[in-house]
C-alpha cells in the first residue's frame, strides 16, 4: 500500500545534542510537510518542500531545519533541542496543483522527548 | 492569520449515542475545510473535505456540513462505537496548499 512513513516513532534525545526524524512516501507526491504538535495543542506546520523548493513559516525557529535528498524522503533536524521542541512531529505529502491540491496524507508521527 | 476553534476539547459518550463537535473559523478565505480522524498510534486518516457553502458529506455513520457564510463546520456521528474513539481534527486548507488546524476534539466511547 502507498503510504508515508515515520522513523523512529519515538525518539529520545538529551537537551542540546542535535537529531533528525526521517520521513519518506511511497505516493510519489510533489509536497511534503513538517507539523509539529504539542500537547493539547493544533499542529503547527513548520515547513514544506514544494519538489526542491523550500518554504520556511515565518515563526519558525532557526533551530529547525530540513532536508529533501529525493522526492521519496524528507529530514527534519534539530540542530540543538530544548526541552521546550518535545513534541509529536508529524509528516505529511499532497500532490500539489496537479490532480486534487486538496488532500494531505499523514505518517504516523514521531514523538520527541528531549531529557 | 487563521484561527481555528474546535469544541469541545474532549467528549465521552456510551456506546449508541450520537454526538457531534464544532469548527468554528473566522473567514472565508480558504478553498477547504478538512476533517480528520486520529487513532492512538496511527496516522491522521482524511474523513471529509468540503469547499462549498452548504456543502454535506457523508461515509457510513459520520457526516458533516460546511457553513463558511457563518464561519462553522459541524461533525455528526450516529450511534457510536468504540471504535470511533479517536481525535477529529479540523484543518482550512489555505491556498498555497497549507493546512491550518484546529487542536481536535478527543472523543471516548465506551461500551
Amino acid at each position: 500500500d502507498a503510504m508515508v512513513i515515520q522513523n523512529p516513532r519515538y525518539q529520545v534525545t538529551q537537551f542540546g545534542k542535535p537529531v533528525t526524524l526521517s520521513c519518506s512516501q511511497t505516493l510519489n507526491h510533489n509536497v511534503m510537510y513538517w507539523y509539529q504538535q504539542k500537547s493539547s495543542q493544533a499542529p503547527k506546520l513548520l515547513f514544506h518542500y514544494y519538489d526542491k523548493d523550500f518554504n520556511n513559516e515565518a515563526d519558525t525557529p532557526d533551530n529547525f531545519q530540513s532536508r529533501r535528498p529525493n522526492t521519496s524522503f524528507c529530514f527534519l533536524d534539530i540542530r540543538s533541542p530544548g526541552l521546550g521542541d518535545a513534541a509529536m512531529y508529524l509528516c505529511a505529502t499532497s500532490r500539489g496543483s496537479t490532480g486534487s491540491p486538496y488532500e494531505q496524507y499523514f505518517g504516523p508521527g514521531t514523538r520527541l522527548t528531549v531529557t | 492569520i487563521l484561527n481555528v476553534e474546535q469544541s469541545p476539547q474532549s467528549l465521552h459518550v456510551q456506546e449508541g449515542d450520537s454526538t457531534n463537535f464544532t469548527c468554528s473559523f473566522p473567514s472565508s478565505n480558504f478553498y477547504a475545510l478538512h476533517w480528520y480522524r486520529w487513532e492512538t498510534a496511527k496516522s491522521p486518516e482524511a474523513l471529509f473535505v468540503m469547499t462549498l457553502n452548504g456543502d454535506e458529506k457523508k461515509k457510513g455513520r459520520i457526516s458533516a456540513t460546511l457553513n463558511t457564510k457563518e464561519g462553522y463546520s459541524y461533525l455528526y456521528i450516529k450511534g457510536s462505537q468504540p471504535e470511533d474513539s479517536a481525535t477529529y481534527l479540523c484543518a482550512l486548507g489555505e491556498y498555497g496548499n497549507k493546512l491550518v488546524f484546529g487542536a481536535g476534539t478527543i472523543l471516548r466511547v465506551k461500551s
